[in-house]
């Protein structure tokens, strides 16, 4: 079974740049999270969706982050402008349980994101 | 907002000893917990869930959960070098609208 796939796995951008990351899910997973990881922290939530709906976005900086999921399968994340404290590792993960706290979340190896 | 805390370590262990590692967490709703574990450049894997009060034993680990103490734990007996890592508790408040809210991990270094 093939795992959650993320793109790009590094990349180097310039403050007040643009950058997307792409991220396909376990097949049939409903559930979708991105998460962004600082070095030295724990993994934080930016957003969950729910097939293509978004269920929480509480703590998704939205005048600069944006997300979608269309057609509820693949996912991109955007960030526009950067900004330095953006440097991080940003994971996607899934999950089959529709709704439901599954808690086995499968993890994508991550976008590692540099801002100069 | 939930919080989760973990002592960040490093924490040192020798080759064979029983590896502790501690979590709490605020928000007492939180009905389910999780143990990660991570690798230097690698992603979390999930190694343990724990939903009831009590132990939950897995091979070598052990999650223990004290709801009433807010408090999860895991043991890792006959700690080996290829234990060595981040682990990350993760505890997630139920309902389909929670993702899961991770610490910061304890660094753990299992010495040969």
């Amino acid at each position: 079974e093939a795992g959650v796939a993320q793109s790009p796995r590094y990349k180097i951008i310039e403050k007040r740049q643009s950058v997307a990351f792409w991220c396909n899910p376990i097949s049939g997973h409903a559930t979708l999270y991105w998460y962004q990881q600082i070095l030295g922290q724990g993994p934080k939530l930016l957003i969950q969706f729910q097939n293509n709906g978004v269920v929480d976005d509480s703590q998704l900086p939205k005048d600069r982050f944006s997300a979608e999921r269309l057609k509820g399968v693949d996912s991109t994340l955007k960030i526009q402008p950067a900004k330095l404290e953006d440097s991080a590792v940003y994971l996607c993960a899934s999950s089959l349980v529709a709704g439901g706290a599954g808690g086995e979340l499968f993890f994508g190896e991550g976008s590692r994101l540099t801002v100069l | 907002q939930k919080e989760v805390e973990q002592n960040s370590g490093p924490l040192s262990v020798p080759e064979g000893a029983i590896a502790s590692l501690n979590c709490t967490y605020s928000d007492r709703g939180s009905q389910s917990f999780f143990w990660y574990r991570q690798y230097s450049g690698k992603s979390p894997e999930l190694i343990m869930s724990i939903y009831s009060n009590g132990d939950k034993e897995d091979g070598r680990f052990t999650a223990q959960l004290n709801k009433a103490s807010q408090y999860v734990s895991l043991l890792i007996r006959d700690s080996q070098p290829s234990d060595s890592a981040t682990y990350l508790c993760a505890v997630n408040g139920g309902g389909g609208a929670d993702g899961l809210t991770f610490g910061k991990g304890t660094h753990l270094i299992i010495q040969p």
